[in-house]
């Protein structure tokens, strides 16, 4: 089967730097996205990685070990309006073609 | 670019009625989804359409939800007769993707949809 973890809950300061974790398991991965979805809004993407390694987005980052079945999103800087939840997502390949599989997602709070 | 359009935003209805979202994907797109997104979770997937054609609706409860997307454009999710446990957002998204890897989703405002 397929499954996604990542931490229910994280809070930072104002400024910091916070660290989402996403470990996955799938029979035919293909790469992890991750998107950012505010109280009462759509998700929006933010970062695909399907390569291990790190892609940097301005303030956001993105990160993926494909031997360790393991990615994470780096947030820099951080500011009140990152309070949201973050989505990691793997991009699964199969017989039936390509799916998209959503974790549970990450609320982040960001105090001042 | 316009974005992924949804009606209506918020339903509220009772048990065993039935209800139809309606979504417009953004021009171009090939590929639509439609989530499922109970409070507190992550969106889960009901139906895939690449086209006109549904490519994957192994989650979809066919019993009560049907879905159609005609002429490759958009698209209906009907509920029929909803249950309590149907109370969520109803989210539709839309993508380029042709059977490519990279898949980056574009995401409509979503229904809110309460059953009584």
């Amino acid at each position: 089967g397929q499954s996604l973890e990542q931490p229910s809950e994280v809070t930072a300061v104002e400024g910091a730097i916070v660290q989402i974790n996403c470990t996955y398991q799938t029979s035919g991965f293909y790469g992890l996205s991750w998107y950012q979805q505010h109280d009462g809004g759509a998700p929006t993407f933010l970062s695909y990685n399907a390569l291990d390694g790190l892609e940097e987005t301005g303030r956001f980052s993105s990160f993926l070990s494909r031997s360790d079945s393991y990615g994470y999103l780096l947030l820099q800087e951080l500011q009140m309006k990152d309070s949201a939840s973050y989505f990691c997502a793997v991009r699964d390949r199969n017989t039936g073609g390509f799916k998209t599989i959503f974790g549970a997602g990450t609320r982040l709070f960001v105090k001042a | 670019e316009a974005g992924v359009a949804q009606s209506p935003r918020y339903k509220i209805i009772e048990k065993r009625q039935s209800v139809a979202f309606w979504c417009n994907p953004i021009s171009g797109h090939a590929t639509l989804y439609w989530y499922q997104q109970i409070l507190g979770q992550g969106p889960k997937l009901l139906i895939q359409f690449q086209n006109n054609g549904v490519v994957d609706d192994s989650q979809l409860p066919k019993d009560r939800f049907s879905a159609e997307r005609l002429k490759g454009v958009d698209s209906t999710l009907k509920i029929q007769p909803a249950k309590l446990e149907d109370s969520a957002v109803y989210l539709c998204a839309s993508s380029l993707a042709k059977g490519s890897g990279r898949d980056t989703q574009y995401f409509g405002p979503g229904t809110r949809l309460t059953v009584l």
